[in-house]
């Protein structure tokens, strides 16, 4: 039954440290989206990227967030410098994505990410 | 505004009884709809989707959703639920071309004995 794989599950770290998270997408899915949830703001889009190349980071702070994709079976999200404000939970979800946009995308179980 | 609206935030509901959690979209995003739930601490679990076909959608777990065009909703309905339904349910629709999902707000489902 292939997953989508996320690390850490949990991240406990203070302000101004650098937070790298990590997902495993499942295999032959061509894209590869990174969200984040919060109480306020429900579930956002951050990144995505499609076969390794990314699409779209509108989402993300750039002066702070990056995404990259160094290969088919890693995708990561890094935060530098960390703040509290960017306390929450980080998911990572896959797809194979067809023309026009159709496709289902499975979720990792996401990585909670608390900024002191 | 492309956008995905749950008229409910929360459900409370008993046991065995019937429930509908309505999702509403905006003309302008996709009619590929999904419905996902999310238990405490968990990911988002997909329940069922839309891509074409027969507008009554069945998922997982004995939940089913219709797709309505006219009405633009796609309401997720179980004919009887039970203590384990409760969770977060979301809708959400693909904006673009690219794939990429909008959500709804989430509505809370809560089964009470």
């Amino acid at each position: 039954d292939a997953r989508v794989t996320q690390t850490p599950r949990h991240k406990v770290t203070e302000m101004g440290q650098e937070v790298t998270m990590r997902c495993q997408p499942i295999l032959g899915h061509n894209t590869v989206f990174w969200y984040r949830q919060t109480m306020m703001q429900g579930l956002e889009l951050l990144a995505y990227f499609r076969n390794r190349a990314p699409l779209d980071d509108s989402g993300m702070p750039k002066d702070r967030f990056s995404a990259e994709m160094p290969d088919a079976t890693l995708a990561t999200l890094k935060i530098q410098p960390s703040e509290p404000r960017d306390s929450a939970v980080y998911f990572c979800a896959s797809g194979l994505v067809l023309s026009g946009g159709a496709g289902t995308q499975y979720f990792g179980p996401g990585t909670r990410l608390t900024v002191l | 505004a492309q956008s995905v609206t749950q008229l409910d935030s929360q459900v409370p509901v008993f046991e065995e009884a019937p429930v509908e959690l309505r999702c509403n979209y905006s003309s302008s995003v996709s009619v590929y709809l999904f419905w996902y739930v999310q238990y405490p601490n968990q990911g988002l679990q997909l329940l069922l989707k839309y891509l074409s076909g027969s507008t009554l959608v069945k998922g997982i777990n004995g939940f089913e959703a219709e797709f309505n065009k006219s009405q633009t909703s796609f309401h997720l309905r179980k004919p009887s639920v039970h203590i384990s339904d409760t969770a977060e349910y979301f809708c959400a629709a693909i904006r673009g071309s690219q794939g990429n999902l909008i959500f709804g707000k989430g509505t809370k489902l809560s089964v009470k004995p």
